[in-house]
């Protein structure tokens, strides 16, 4: 199985200021065939399904601000939240579709400092 | 507008069997993979099972294989997850998942509120 981790558990940002979330995978989620990472990234806020912000590790899903960006290849991805707004705060996933079976990584939680 | 529509959740005792339901509107079934994912009580994410567009692919978790049937009935716009054998480890709250295309290897861009399953005696 392919295990996700991501750094860190959780982190505080002031209003306006940038959030980095790291993800990592313990295989390369790059397809050659078509140069795509099967990597997404979702927001969950508390009594919500999650909600896909990225997907293909740095397309942004239609309706999403352009605050959310995506970047990575191979094992190594990162979501960037460029100016962190009130209603950011959530846990954020970073998801593996490359390999049955699929998963999930641990989630960071992300705070207002 | 996509609306996914989990049921069938409820307090089942340990080995006994539930069938969870997810009632899909608002876009063409059967050209989309489905999938269900599950969170446990203060646990993350856990992929449990995806089928094709089609229902002709399916695949699963190891923690449930053997025991859940996932399966789709496109004619009612409807996908199902059967669960035998559960276990206090199956209790969490079970999302049904669309698929971004028909294949399984695809993002989930849309998902249900979530349906409670806790198995307990």
């Amino acid at each position: 199985d392919i295990v996700m981790t991501q750094s860190p558990d959780s982190l505080a940002v002031s209003l306006g200021e940038r959030a980095t979330i790291n993800c990592k995978s313990s295989q390369s989620l790059l397809y050659s065939s078509n140069n795509k990472n099967y990597l997404a990234w979702y927001q969950r806020k508390p009594g919500q399904p999650p909600k896909l912000l990225i997907y293909w590790a740095s397309t942004r899903e239609s309706g999403v601000p352009d605050r959310f960006s995506g970047s990575g290849s191979g094992t190594e991805f990162t979501l960037t939240i460029s100016s962190l707004q009130a209603e950011d705060v959530a846990v954020y996933y970073c998801h593996q579709y490359f390999s049955i079976p699929f998963t999930f990584g641990p989630g960071t939680k992300v705070d207002i400092k | 507008e996509v609306q996914l529509v989990d049921s069938g959740g409820g307090l089942v005792q340990p080995g006994g069997p539930l069938r969870l339901s997810c009632a899909a509107s608002g876009f063409t079934f059967s050209s989309y993979a489905m999938s269900w994912v599950r969170q446990a009580p203060g646990k993350g994410l856990e992929w449990v099972s995806v089928i094709s567009g089609s229902g002709g692919t399916t695949y699963y978790a190891g923690s449930v294989k053997g025991r859940f049937t996932i399966s789709r009935d496109n004619s009612k716009n409807t996908l199902f997850l059967q669960m035998n054998s559960l276990g206090a480890e199956d209790t969490a709250l079970y999302y049904c998942a669309r698929g971004s295309d028909s294949t399984s290897y695809s993002p989930l861009d849309y998902w249900g509120q979530g349906t409670l399953v806790t198995v307990s005696s």
